[in-house]
């Protein structure tokens, strides 16, 4: 079975700075989608990002991006000009493929405090 | 964007009751639906997977007998809780999409305690 480990229980960045939350994942799958989840207080699930395993580009949403390697099978995600607004939890996500049960795994969460 | 509707979104009852959760997509066709727990302060865990028109498919551990999913259609999806007992209480998330290849987009959860 897939696992997706995010090694930091807790982050803290200054308004305005750059933090980097680090996601890892075990597969033996080839193809394959993953995904930064935030979830604020009241618990809603609001996609970030998405990466598809097939595509080398890392993606990047406005002040968010991520380090994608697959052979390390790291997906590390970046948030540029930190605002209050971001400071939630944050799941990093797998999915497997549309021919493998194509369920979705989530991580532990990091929960991230931004500092005014 | 698509919008899936997860109802009641806070339910508080006497323990032995069972209790509905009705997750339903507004503007798709939801092929599968999914069925998530989350305890405080931790991840999502899957508790089953249902397809519309089939039997729900349950991670180990689910007690299929407590957690009754019915998928009877295209846009509704629904979790009973049958006779709820306080280590029941947790907050449900569901989870839609219309295919495969498609993104999965959440309700906004359920807290439900058992008193």
């Amino acid at each position: 079975a897939q696992t997706v480990t995010q090694s930091q229980p807790e982050m803290s960045v200054q308004e305005a700075e750059t933090v980097t939350l680090s996601c890892t994942y075990d597969t033996s799958e080839s193809d394959y989608y993953l995904f930064w989840y935030k979830q604020p207080p009241s618990r809603q699930m609001i996609l970030v990002i998405r990466q598809e395993a097939y595509k080398q580009q890392n993606a990047t949403e406005n002040r968010f991006s991520v380090n994608f390697q697959k052979a390390a099978k790291s997906f590390s995600l970046k948030i540029s000009d930190s605002q209050l607004g971001d400071a939630a939890m944050y799941f990093c996500a797998y999915r497997s493929p549309p021919y493998n049960n194509n369920d979705m795994r989530f991580g532990a969460g990091t929960r991230l405090t931004v500092k005014p | 964007g698509a919008v899936v509707s997860q109802h009641p979104s806070r339910v508080i009852c006497k323990s032995g009751t069972s209790v509905k959760i009705e997750c339903r997509s507004l503007d798709f066709q939801a092929t599968t639906m999914f069925w998530y727990r989350q305890f405080p302060k931790k991840s999502l865990m899957l508790m089953a997977t249902s397809n519309e028109g089939s039997k729900a498919t349950y991670e180990q551990g689910v007690e299929k007998d407590k957690f009754l999913i019915n998928h009877a259609s295209l846009t509704l999806s629904t979790l009973t809780v049958t006779s709820a007992h306080p280590e029941d209480s947790s907050f449900y998330i569901c989870s839609a999409r219309a295919t495969a290849n498609q993104p999965q987009h959440f309700g906004d959860g359920t807290r439900l305690s058992i008193l």
